[in-house]
C-alpha cells in the first residue's frame, strides 16, 4: 500500500465553524506533513510531525491545529478560519523525516472553501 | 530572491517533442526532487536526486551539484504529460521541501 488518503475531498465551511481534515497512511512512515497550496502557487509547508512529535511549525496561525494521534494518522483541526484560508490542503508522508533524503508521498488533497 | 527558480513558467509543445524544464537553486541541498501535479491537485514524486542522472521511462532527470542546476527531460512527449512540474529541494535539517513555482506543461496532439 503506497497510498496517502485524505478526507474529505472537498469542504465548505463558514468562518465560525469547526472542522477537521484527516490524513492516513499505512506505509509505516514516521514523518507526516501538512502543506497549503493556493491556486497557481507551489505548496507551502505548514507542519511536520516526526515520530508523532511536532518538529516544524512554520508560523502557522493558531486557527490551524495539527494533531498526530498515532503514526498512521494526521489531523488538521480548523476553527474560525478566514476566507483567505481557502486553498488545497495537502498531506504527505515519508519514511523517517529528520533531514534524511527521502521521497515524500502526497495525498490527493482537501479543497477547502471558507465562506 | 527565491531559493528555487524554475524555467520556463509555461511551456506548450507538440506531441512527440523533446521537452526540457530547468531548475536552479541557491542553497546547499541534501536532495532535489521533481514532482508532477495534475489538475485536481494530486502530486506524484517523479525523482529524487543528489547527484548524476536518473531515468524512468520517458523521463530523465539530471543534476549538477557544482552549478546548482537540475533539468527534467521528457522524450516523445504525449498529451497525458500535460501537468505542472515542480522542482523542490530538501535542505537536510528537517527534511521539509522548498518548492519552485512550477512549470505548466501543455502537450498538444
Amino acid at each position: 500500500d503506497t497510498e496517502v488518503t485524505q478526507t474529505p475531498k472537498h469542504l465548505v465551511m463558514g468562518m465560525t465553524n469547526k472542522k477537521s481534515l484527516k490524513c492516513e497512511q499505512h506505509m509505516g512512515h514516521r514523518a507526516m506533513y501538512w502543506y497549503k497550496q493556493k491556486a497557481k502557487k507551489p505548496p507551502e509547508l505548514m507542519f511536520v510531525y516526526s515520530y508523532e512529535k511536532l518538529s516544524i511549525n512554520e508560523s502557522v496561525p493558531s486557527r490551524f491545529s495539527p494533531e498526530c494521534p498515532n503514526s498512521s494518522l494526521l489531523n488538521l483541526h480548523l476553527h474560525a478560519l478566514q476566507p483567505e484560508d481557502s486553498a488545497l490542503y495537502l498531506c504527505a508522508s515519508s519514511l523517517q523525516g529528520g533531514g534524511i533524503q527521502e521521497t515524500q508521498y502526497f495525498g490527493p488533497g482537501t479543497r477547502l472553501l471558507v465562506l | 530572491k527565491n531559493e528555487v527558480e524554475q524555467s520556463p513558467q509555461n511551456l506548450t509543445a507538440q506531441e512527440g517533442e523533446f521537452i526540457t524544464i530547468n531548475c536552479s537553486y541557491s542553497v546547499g541541498i541534501s536532495a532535489l526532487h521533481w514532482l508532477q501535479q495534475h489538475p485536481g491537485g494530486g502530486i506524484v514524486s517523479l525523482f529524487m536526486l543528489s547527484s548524476g542522472k536518473k531515468k524512468h521511462g520517458r523521463l530523465i532527470a539530471t543534476i549538477n551539484i557544482q552549478e546548482k542546476h537540475s533539468s527534467l527531460h521528457i522524450t516523445a512527449s504525449h498529451p497525458r504529460d500535460s501537468a505542472v512540474y515542480i522542482c523542490a529541494v530538501s535542505l537536510g535539517s528537517q527534511g521539509n521541501l522548498i518548492f519552485g513555482k512550477g512549470t505548466k506543461l501543455s502537450v498538444k496532439p
